[in-house]
């Protein structure tokens, strides 16, 4: 079946650090892709997606692109912020059903 | 206005019981969802409903039913609570029916504890 692996946290910076967050999938055909943000006592919130191979999702300075030969969609910002410190979920979606990863927690130190 | 919304936010019973969750969306979407968030955060589809069809059961006990009485809105009752129900509940909507690439949106979630 489906599914999504995603790098295991917490993952814990400095304001202004790099951030990556990896994610790979298993998946018959050609799902789409998504990253949805958890804030503390929040729901989901669509961060950003890619509905085909090499196409770049982006929102509120984080990227993701989308590899089909690595089977691969992480995240990535420039320079974290704070207000970033949130859980975040890498999904796939296909037959309409969202398959989501575990989660990774990420926290941003002042 | 809330795009999907849910009600209650928290909801706190005994073992036992039943438990209505409701949900609503005014984005006027084809399709609703329910998804469970256990402890660890893992968040896992129980179903889905396109034009109060039911297309998604994942493998949920039938203690939970969904009901959907028209397209903006779609309940999850569940009977004879138990401890492993206690979980966060998301309701998402999306506009596709079965196109595979429609992004689902969810509401704030609803926290059930079973004591």
């Amino acid at each position: 079946g489906d599914s999504v692996t995603q790098m295991e946290g917490p993952v814990t910076l400095s304001e202004e650090a790099f951030l990556t967050i990896n994610c790979t999938y298993t998946a018959t055909g050609y799902p789409s892709l998504f990253w949805y943000v958890q804030y503390p006592g929040e729901g989901l919130q669509l961060l950003l997606k890619a509905t085909k191979a090499d196409d770049k999702g982006s929102n509120k300075g984080f990227e993701a692109t989308y590899r089909k030969e690595t089977t691969s969609f992480h995240l990535e910002k420039g320079s974290v912020q704070v207000s970033d410190s949130a859980v975040y979920f890498c999904a796939l979606l296909a037959n309409e059903k969202l398959t989501f990863g575990t989660g990774t927690r990420l926290t941003i130190i002042p | 206005d809330t795009a999907v919304s849910q009600t209650p936010k928290y909801l706190v019973t005994q073992m036992g019981n039943d438990k209505s969750i409701k949900c609503e969306q005014n984005l006027g979407h084809d399709t609703m969802y329910w998804y469970k968030q256990d402890s660890k955060k893992f968040l896992k589809i129980m179903f889905s409903y396109n034009n109060k069809e039911l297309i998604i059961n994942e493998t949920v006990p039938n203690r939970f039913s969904p009901k959907s009485p028209d397209k903006a809105h779609l309940n999850l009752h569940i009977n004879s609570l138990e401890l492993g129900d206690s979980a966060v509940y998301f309701c998402a909507t999306s506009s596709g029916g079965r196109r595979g690439t429609d992004t689902q949106y969810f509401g704030p979630g609803t926290r059930l504890t079973v004591l």
